[in-house]
């Protein structure tokens, strides 16, 4: 398997842009989760999907940021209008129902100027 | 999930032992201990779990106390390559159930 998937690795956008950063789960997994991290505020859960469904999106930030998941392969986290406050480090990371553990992607490196 | 205390930073010597210390007092009778580590630049890494017993696996070993209110992350034979931040996390073993990550203990591995 070729694990978790996320792109872009890189990107960069203007203020006020939109962004949407895109994850594909290892197949088989059933739990999806969305992580920022930030020197500030280390990892942090953003939303997190059971069966393609949203469980917990208690960690999103503001409305500019939504977070789908069509079908049990693809996932995506949208930000719109960006700002420079969300340049951080983006995580995607599914797991089994058994909760072993989790598979982390590497990440997507995004930077808002 | 139950909160854990780590030290911030530790240095370990090429080759040595690294033993990296957890204290999870307020753990739950059925809440395992996971530990992750991340390596710059990339996702945390699963590296080891365990409930009530020591568990060992070919990253590492984790030593849980018979109170169950800490534990320690043992790398036998630290190399440069092992140099990251270290997350001990407690958590139930629920199906899709979060992972919430703390500060870690930052792990410096030197020549």
């Amino acid at each position: 398997d070729a694990g978790v998937i996320q792109s872009p690795r890189h990107e960069v956008t203007e203020m006020g842009q939109e962004v949407t950063l895109r994850c594909k789960p290892i197949s088989g997994h059933n739990s999806l989760f969305w992580y920022r991290q930030t020197m500030m505020r280390g990892l942090e859960l953003l939303i997190y999907f059971n069966n393609n469904v949203p469980i917990d999106d208690s960690g999103m930030p503001e409305d500019r940021f939504s977070a789908k998941m069509p079908n049990a392969s693809f996932s995506t986290l949208k930000i719109q209008p960006s700002e420079p406050r969300d340049s951080a480090v983006y995580f995607c990371a599914s797991s089994t129902g058994t909760g072993l553990g989790y598979t982390f992607g590497s990440g997507t490196r995004l930077t808002v100027v | 999930d139950a909160k854990t205390t780590q030290p911030p930073s530790m240095d370990c010597a090429e080759g040595r032992a690294a033993n990296l210390p957890c204290n999870h007092s307020t753990i739950s009778g059925n809440e395992y201990v996971y530990w992750y580590r991340q390596i710059h630049s990339q996702g945390p890494q699963y590296i080891i779990h365990g409930l009530k017993n020591n568990e060992t696996n070919e990253m590492a070993s984790l030593i849980i106390t018979e109170d169950r209110k800490s534990s320690t992350l043992i790398l036998p034979h630290a190399t440069l390559r092992d140099t990251a931040v270290y997350y001990c996390i407690v958590r139930l073993n629920n199906a899709g159930n979060m992972l919430t990550f703390g500060g870690g203990t930052r792990l410096m591995v030197k020549p």
